[in-house]
């Protein structure tokens, strides 16, 4: 069963703390992406990577961390310099031949 | 600026009846539009996709039109359901930047019994 897997569901942050959202993806895509969408707003470009062990900034990477030391995963970290960080993140990887993005069922993140 | 726009903001109409919803988009150099469907609280899942010399594309009641000239595009749902109720996303891309895509905000459809 081929997808995008996110993890947690949902995330509460202190003030301050960092916390890393998980994501997983089988289909063997090169390339993968996270996304924060927040209401009245389309999907804003955190971070992407297009290859194992290298990633770039999106619009919005400020705050933000990544990693990609394996093709099938791409973790995120939402550091304490991200002032506004609750939001819904959506992870996605990409087959790029049909310009098609595969989504995972997303991590909504609130700061208590 | 956001380079696609989609109207209305939201819509609720009665189950059975149709509905249209608009995206026009200035993204350029043009590659392909596709329409994305987001249950609440989940991930967006693609509907349809339009190249640039295509004008319409079916899937089951979902009809996308694009009209590449005036860069615009229309979804058509055809005897709406109440599992229709969600977010429709319109979504471009480009050939200038690899893999990277405009969303616009989405349209929230909501069909009431």
């Amino acid at each position: 069963d081929g997808g995008i897997t996110q993890s947690p569901k949902y995330l509460f942050r202190k003030e301050g703390q960092n916390v890393t959202l998980s994501c997983e993806q089988n289909l063997n895509h090169d390339a993968m992406y996270w996304y924060r969408q927040d209401p009245g707003q389309g999907l804003r470009l955190i971070y992407y990577s297009q290859i194992v062990n290298d990633f770039q900034k999106g619009d919005i990477a400020e705050g933000y961390s990544v990693s990609r030391e394996k093709k099938e995963s791409f973790p995120l970290t939402v550091t304490s310099a991200q002032k506004n960080p609750t939001a819904f993140y959506l992870c996605a990887s990409i087959r790029p031949e049909v310009a098609e993005a595969f989504f995972g069922q997303g991590t909504r993140l609130t700061v208590v | 600026k956001n380079q696609v726009e989609q109207s209305p903001q939201s819509l609720i109409i009665l189950e059975g009846k149709n509905c249209t919803l608009q995206c026009n988009y200035t993204v350029s150099p043009f590659s392909n539009l596709r329409w994305y469907k987001q249950d609440t609280g989940r991930g967006p899942v693609s509907l349809t996709i339009m190249t640039f010399s295509e004008n319409t594309k079916s899937n089951g009641r979902y009809t996308a039109t694009l009209d590449a000239d005036t860069k615009q595009s229309s979804l058509h749902i055809t005897a709406s359901q109440l599992s229709d109720s969600a977010s429709y996303i319109c979504v471009v891309s480009t050939t200038d930047s690899w893999g990277k895509f405009q969303f616009g905000a989405g349209t929230q459809v909501v069909v009431t019994p």
